[in-house]
């Protein structure tokens, strides 16, 4: 079946060091590949994504490419601030499956001043 | 533009008591999934409706849960009776989908229903 695997948290981060978050996933044919940011005591948001092989997501400085014959979609930041504290969830789509997000267990950040 | 509306915010009853989520989705939007998020299981998927119908609830743990669409525009979760272990925080998404197309559309979440069953 469809899977989604993250690196397990939670990752402590000092103010400016370079952000890594694992995510490889189990899917047949050709998902689309999400990360979406839940800030403590809120809802998911989407932080982007990437719906074919090769291509690049970007926000807030963060980016991921969706690499097919690694199946991995790593979230990366150059320089993370103590606001980018939050758990990031990476999530994939299949077209056959109604459009429903199956996610990764999640990774918890952490980025002291 | 408004987007997942959820209600109630928080919730706090007691074992063996009716609750009630709801939920309106974007409008316009034509799929909308509740999902549960807990410390041990992380983010589940219950059921989720496409055009008002569900498609899938295999995700539903058990009879006590049911989940209904009367319209485009709103939604309810009902859990009777509730048990301690229903604690949760409760999602409700919407997007727009292409059927059989992986068109990457974007799932909005609302803000969560954060129950607690005593």
């Amino acid at each position: 079946g469809n899977s989604v695997t993250q690196m397990e948290g939670p990752v402590t981060l000092s103010e400016e060091a370079f952000l890594t978050i694992n995510c490889t996933y189990t899917a047949t044919g050709y998902p689309s590949l999400f990360w979406y940011v839940q800030y403590p005591g809120e809802g998911l948001q989407l932080l982007l994504k990437a719906t074919k092989a090769d291509d690049k997501g970007s926000n807030k400085g963060f980016e991921a490419t969706y690499r097919k014959e690694t199946t991995s979609f790593h979230l990366e930041k150059g320089s993370v601030q103590v606001s980018d504290s939050a758990v990031y969830f990476c999530a994939l789509t299949r077209g056959n499956q109604g459009g429903k997000l199956i996610f990764g267990q999640g990774t918890e950040l952490s980025v002291k001043p | 533009d408004a987007g997942v509306i959820q209600s109630p915010r928080h919730e706090v009853t007691e074992m063996g008591q009716e609750v009630t989520l709801r939920c309106k989705p974007i409008s316009g939007h034509n799929s909308l999934f509740w999902y549960r998020q807990t410390m041990m299981r992380g983010l589940e998927l219950l059921i989720y409706f496409n055009n008002n119908v569900p498609i899938d609830d295999s995700g539903m743990p058990e009879d006590r849960f049911s989940a209904k669409m009367p319209n485009a525009s709103f939604s309810t979760l009902k859990i009777q009776p509730s048990e301690p272990r229903d604690s949760a925080v409760y999602f409700c998404a919407s997007s727009l989908y292409g059927m059989g197309q992986d068109t990457g559309n974007t799932i909005y979440f609302g803000e969560g229903s954060w129950l607690t069953v005593v």
